[in-house]
């Protein structure tokens, strides 16, 4: 099974408009982080927002916010006042084994293409 | 402060050839990262070092091997390169090993010809 999925290959919004960019996950591990990353045609992965398994609020960052739902296992991202900058790719991610330190690698979904238009 | 860098950001190499990729962390970042994306792999972790020990290991051949330094800077090689390996490697940091925030450099494109 996959462990992160982004069932929305691509998505279109207009400028100044919100978008929901969906991420599910799978693990059985109590402790956990999500995470998202957002790649320009440049490459570079730029840090978006977590997300622990144990906060209680769901984090914000700016514009960015993580609607999270642990009994969904749901963690999307919410982008408001889209901006023509905005147009990327939009990675979820997830590491496991927060507490007993062995949390080392992140699993990576297979991103949604955001397109902000006029 | 200056962000995560790799060198180099091109590489073009040939079959049977090996090389060898660097990554500078965030100043006072002990943990770096690495990662290779291809359009039908997507982002896949190779390994993770620490205090100059690597702590996880991805599935990969042992083609692909990495140190890191007292500086903590790292370095990748992969050797006996196949047509296969052409892909973005991403090189990533974070404070500790224990830290959950992690920055990505921008990536060295490898292509194998």
């Amino acid at each position: 099974a996959q462990k992160i999925t982004q069932t929305q290959p691509g998505m279109f919004v207009q400028e100044k408009e919100a978008v929901t960019l969906d991420c599910t996950y799978d693990t059985s591990d109590p402790s956990y982080g999500l995470f998202w990353y957002k790649q320009p045609s440049s490459g570079e992965m730029i840090f978006l927002i977590y997300q622990g398994s144990y906060d209680q609020q769901n984090a914000t960052e700016g514009r960015y916010s993580l609607n999270f739902q642990k009994a969904r296992k749901s963690a999307n991202l919410v982008i408001s006042a889209s901006q023509l900058g905005d147009s990327a790719m939009y990675f979820c991610a997830m590491r496991e084994g927060l507490r007993d330190g062995t949390a080392s690698k992140l699993t990576f979904g297979t991103g949604t293409r955001l397109q902000v238009t006029l | 402060k200056a962000g995560v860098t790799q060198t180099p950001r091109y590489l073009i190499k040939t079959r049977g050839q090996q090389v060898t990729l660097s990554c500078s962390p965030i100043s006072g970042h002990r943990s770096v990262s690495w990662y290779q994306q291809t359009p039908g792999q997507g982002l896949q972790f190779l390994f993770e070092y620490f205090s100059e020990t690597q702590r996880n290991k991805g599935n990969f051949p042992g083609r692909f091997s990495g140190r890191q330094f007292s500086n903590s800077r790292s370095e990748m090689n992969v050797s006996t390169l196949e047509l296969g390996d052409s892909a973005l490697y991403l090189c990533a940091s974070r404070l500790g090993a224990v830290h959950n925030e992690q920055f990505f450099g921008p990536g060295t494109r490898l292509t194998v010809l």
